[in-house]
């Protein structure tokens, strides 16, 4: 299957500060990837959809001034959770759908611990 | 997309045959049945997914019942390694993302 890549995979940060997660395609192009959060216990939450070279398209409740997505180039989208506080310590996972728009890969996720 | 319903668990004795089934019966006809398994603290991984055909692959068999109301997916012989939280999920091919209900957790016993 193809290969999504997430870095970091751990982060602990101040809160106030603001944390970047890359998500990246490795062997495929896709025009298309998602940003998930997960709080313990929880299934995943879709926060935002990405287009390449266009805006994001958030969720309901997600603030989209707060949780900034880049989607730049075809392999690459970055999530940026800006003023972090401890309520934002989650896992954030991302994934990416295949060329043929028939099935979404998954990240390993990035562990967020705001202190 | 359709909603699923699923089991919250099961167990299953390593080595046995772990039969996780998924209740669809909203689906409508251009929608796929899509299977993912979360193994703890990591992100989903994709199984496997069908139409109406049954399926195969290298990690499992998907069973889709001619009415396409529910399915099956079938791990032939569980490992202590298959336990996780297996998602089956319903939507439209290219079009909607993955929304990931609860679930069901599978513990493979020894």
């Amino acid at each position: 299957g193809a290969v999504v890549s997430q870095h970091p995979s751990r982060v602990i940060c101040k809160s106030g500060t603001s944390v970047k997660i890359e998500c990246r395609s490795l062997d495929f192009q896709a025009t298309t990837m998602f940003w998930y959060r997960q709080f313990p216990k929880q299934s995943l939450m879709l926060m935002a959809t990405s287009n390449e070279g266009s805006k994001a398209t958030y969720e309901q409740g997600v603030e989209k001034d707060k949780f900034l997505i880049n989607h730049a180039s075809l392999t690459l989208s970055t999530l940026t959770v800006t003023s972090a506080h401890p309520e934002d310590s989650s896992f954030y996972i991302c994934s990416a759908r295949d060329e043929k728009g028939e099935t979404q890969y998954f990240g390993p996720g990035t562990r967020l611990l705001v202190l | 997309d359709a909603k699923t319903t699923q089991p919250p668990s099961m167990d299953c004795a390593e080595g046995r045959a772990a039969n996780l089934p998924c209740n669809h019966s909203t689906i409508s006809g251009n929608e796929y049945v899509y299977w993912y398994r979360q193994i703890h603290s990591q992100g989903p991984q994709y199984i496997i997914h069908g139409l109406k055909n049954n399926e195969t692959n290298e990690m499992a068999s998907l069973i889709i019942t001619e009415d396409r109301k529910s399915s099956t997916l079938i791990l032939p012989h569980a490992t202590l390694r298959d336990t996780a939280v297996y998602y089956c999920i319903v939507r439209t091919k290219g079009h909607t993302p993955l929304v990931f209900g609860k679930g069901t957790r599978l513990s493979v016993i020894a």
